[in-house]
């Protein structure tokens, strides 16, 4: 594997089910993102972790929980969502490294239905 | 806080023909980066290229040029030689940098190009 992977790609779940997002990178990096990308809107960063610590997180309900259990992955633990957290989430990875350009590497995203 | 404005939610170019995409940027960081990304039909983000506000140069990589103009706090990506594989939404984002470990990007809503033969 390659790049960052996301899984799985595409998930239906029902508002009181508890699921889980898996995302790994393959780069390296020591540095990942939770991104929301909902349509119509800008995407919108949820959580940071740097170092394998959280070192932001957005204004993010409670229903949704991150866990970086070391650099290469990191998990988006869901329950009890809502209809409106249906959206592409995406997770991504960068190394920071105090100087250069920061570019942030994609994984294909998990398409989440709420119903 | 940063900003950033796409104001052409959709855009047309016959193959073979050049196309911008236009950009606008707002912060108060004296020193940040700019980002174009494509993301295909398959959802995937995929990074294009990258613009230093301390670069004297325009970044260049292949057919893709950014026109950095600072004054004006624009990064327009030029395209050239448009190809049918180049359609696609494209993404203007940005980040302070040297602001610590793990900066967040800051995405514009996008522009939506298709390319017609």
């Amino acid at each position: 594997e390659t790049g960052v992977t996301q899984t799985p790609r595409h998930l239906v779940m029902g508002m009181t089910n508890k699921k889980s997002l898996k995302c790994e990178q393959h780069l390296g990096h020591n540095a990942m993102y939770w991104y929301k990308q909902s349509a119509k809107k800008p995407l919108e960063l949820m959580f940071v972790y740097s170092l394998e610590e959280r070192v932001e997180n957005n204004s993010v309900p409670s229903r949704f929980s991150p866990e970086c259990p070391n650099s290469s992955h990191l998990f988006l633990h869901l329950h009890t969502l809502q209809p409106e957290d249906s959206a592409l989430y995406l997770c991504a990875s960068s190394q920071e490294t105090g100087e250069g350009n920061y570019e942030q590497y994609f994984g294909p995203g998990t398409r989440l239905t709420v119903t | 806080a940063q900003k950033i404005t796409q104001t052409q939610p959709g855009m047309f170019v016959q193959e073979k023909e050049a196309v911008t995409l236009d950009c606008t940027y707002d912060t108060s960081d004296p020193s940040y980066g700019l980002f174009w990304y494509k993301q295909p039909s398959s959802g995937e983000m995929i990074f294009l290229i990258y613009q230093g506000s301390y670069d004297q140069q325009n970044a260049t990589e292949g057919r893709y040029s950014l026109n950095f103009q600072k004054a004006r706090k624009s990064a327009n990506l030029v395209i050239s030689a448009s190809q049918l594989g180049d359609s696609a939404m494209y993404f203007c984002a940005m980040r302070g940098l040297y602001t610590g470990t793990a900066s967040k990007l800051t995405f514009g809503t996008g522009t939506r190009l298709q390319v017609t033969l």
